[in-house]
């Protein structure tokens, strides 16, 4: 199972781009990366997912290298309601495995 | 359109006690996935089913059981709860060949 290495906190201003970066270096073939958002005493709740290159929904991108042993969730233009912790997950089957996450803080 | 429920939402049990946490989703997933969260830690995978009628073991399955009876359930039983199980627990369900687990709203409990 591929484990995943994030930065444990960051902290931004409304407004700003944030982009968090998750490393994945023994990503399998069939391995997809998947981005969880998490606020506090609830259950986490999913954001995006993709397999290489670029995706975008109306939350969120993920930037995905050719080599895809690390990712990019970027938030655009943050506000306060976007203060959580952010779990990036590689898999491809059943046991997702969460790792500590980033907790993010959005400052006024 | 429930999703996942989780029930109870608390419960403090003593140590030794037994328990069971129940799980239902309404989506008609096939996986179903029991997690447990500590304070400042990310979730733990307890144990997962890939159907009715199955079951498997995950990271953290020492001292908890389950059972998936109908497709729609997934319990969680601590047969003699203990105090490092204090911990709030999350069931989560998927779909089968695109899993990414729905998670309920977790329940909340301690053990004294």
């Amino acid at each position: 199972l591929a484990k995943t290495t994030q930065p444990i906190s960051m902290d931004s201003y409304e407004g700003q781009e944030v982009n968090i970066t998750c490393s994945h270096n023994n990503i399998a073939t069939n391995d997809y990366i998947t981005w969880y958002q998490q606020f506090p005493s609830q259950g986490p709740r999913f954001i995006i997912q993709g397999y290489k290159t670029k995706v975008t929904n109306e939350v969120a991108s993920l930037f995905i290298p050719a080599d895809r042993k690390s990712s990019t969730l970027s938030l655009p233009r943050v506000s306060l309601s976007d203060t959580a912790v952010y779990y990036c997950l590689v898999g491809a089957r059943v046991q997702l495995i969460f790792g500590t996450g980033t907790r993010l803080q959005v400052f006024p | 359109n429930a999703g996942v429920t989780q029930t109870p939402k608390f419960r403090v049990l003593k140590t030794g006690q037994s328990m069971t946490l129940l799980c239902a989703q309404d989506m008609n997933h096939e996986y179903m996935y029991w997690y447990r969260q500590d304070p400042g830690m990310g979730l733990r995978l307890i144990h997962y089913s890939v159907g009715e009628g199955t079951t498997a073991k995950g990271e953290v399955p020492d001292g908890y059981n389950v059972s998936r009876l109908k497709k729609q359930n997934f319990l969680l039983g601590l047969e003699s709860a203990a105090p490092s199980q204090t911990s709030v627990y999350f069931c989560a369900s998927s779909e089968q060949d695109f899993p990414l687990p729905y998670f309920g709203a977790g329940t909340r409990l301690s053990v004294l």
